[in-house]
C-alpha cells in the first residue's frame, strides 16, 4: 500500500519569499500525485498535480517537482503571500488501477506566512 | 457553479445512535467519495460511488455504510457510534473517469459523538 509522508508539520515564511512544502512517498506504483490546500472550517481545494511521466508541473506561483528516484516531491510557492497560509496535504492517485475515488493523504504542513 | 454541497454542516450524537450525512456533488458529476478527517489518523478514504455502485472501499468497518441515488447525491450512514467516529466528514465529487482523480470537496459534516 502506499504511504504518503510529510515529515514537516509546519514552516513559517516571510511574505514575498520562497515556502517549499515537502513530500515522500513509498510506493514507486502511482499515476499522478495531487496537491491540495485547506483553510479552517473549508474543504480541501485542488492546487496542482503532477504525472509519473513527468518531473515538473508549473501554475502561476505553484510549482511541484517530482524526483523519482529519491521517491520524493516538493511544492514550491513564488512568492508566498498571507492569503496562502493553509494546511498543505500532498496525496497519491493511483488512477490507473481501480483506486477509483481514492486519493491516500500526507498528514498535511502548516504554512504560515508572515506579513 | 454550485460546489459539493454537505448536510448538515454540524451535529452531535451520543454512542449508540446512528447518523445520515447528505452530500450534493457538482451537477455532472457521477462519481462521489466520502473521507474521514481526525487529528489523529489525517484524511481517510472510507468510499466511492458512482452510477450507484459501490466502487472502491476504505479500510473502515461496516458501521460505516453509503449509498447512491439516481441523481448522484449520495448519504452516508454511521451506526451503533463510537466515541472515535467523533471527526469531520468530507464528500468529495468528481467526473469519474480516468485521469489525475482530481476531487472537489465539500466542506464537511462535523460529528461529536458524546
Amino acid at each position: 500500500d502506499q504511504q504518503v509522508k510529510q515529515n514537516s508539520p509546519s514552516l513559517s515564511v516571510q511574505e514575498g519569499r520562497i515556502s517549499i512544502l515537502n513530500c515522500d512517498y513509498t510506493n514507486s506504483m502511482f499515476d499522478y500525485f495531487l496537491w491540495y490546500k485547506k483553510y479552517p472550517a473549508e474543504g480541501p481545494t485542488f492546487l496542482i498535480s503532477i504525472s509519473s511521466i513527468k518531473d515538473k508541473n508549473e501554475d502561476g506561483r505553484f510549482t511541484v517537482f517530482l524526483n523519482k528516484s529519491a521517491k520524493h516531491l516538493s511544492l514550491h510557492i513564488v512568492p508566498s503571500q498571507p492569503g496562502d497560509s493553509a494546511v498543505y496535504f500532498c496525496a497519491d492517485s493511483n488512477a490507473g488501477g481501480t483506486s477509483y475515488g481514492k486519493l491516500t493523504f500526507g498528514q498535511g504542513t502548516i504554512l504560515t506566512v508572515h506579513p | 457553479k454550485a460546489g459539493v454541497t454537505q448536510t448538515p454542516r454540524y451535529l452531535i450524537k451520543t454512542r449508540g445512535q446512528q447518523v445520515t450525512l447528505s452530500c450534493s456533488p457538482i451537477s455532472g458529476h457521477r462519481s462521489v467519495s466520502w473521507y474521514q478527517q481526525t487529528p489523529g489518523q489525517g484524511l481517510q478514504f472510507l468510499f466511492e460511488y458512482f452510477s450507484e455502485t459501490q466502487r472502491n472501499k476504505g479500510n473502515f468497518p461496516g458501521r460505516f455504510s453509503g449509498r447512491q441515488f439516481s441523481n448522484s447525491r449520495s448519504e452516508m450512514n454511521v451506526s451503533t457510534l463510537e466515541l472515535g467516529d467523533s471527526a469531520l466528514y468530507l464528500c468529495a465529487s468528481s467526473a469519474g473517469g480516468s485521469g489525475a482523480n482530481v476531487l472537489t470537496f465539500g466542506a464537511g459534516s462535523r460529528l461529536t459523538v458524546l
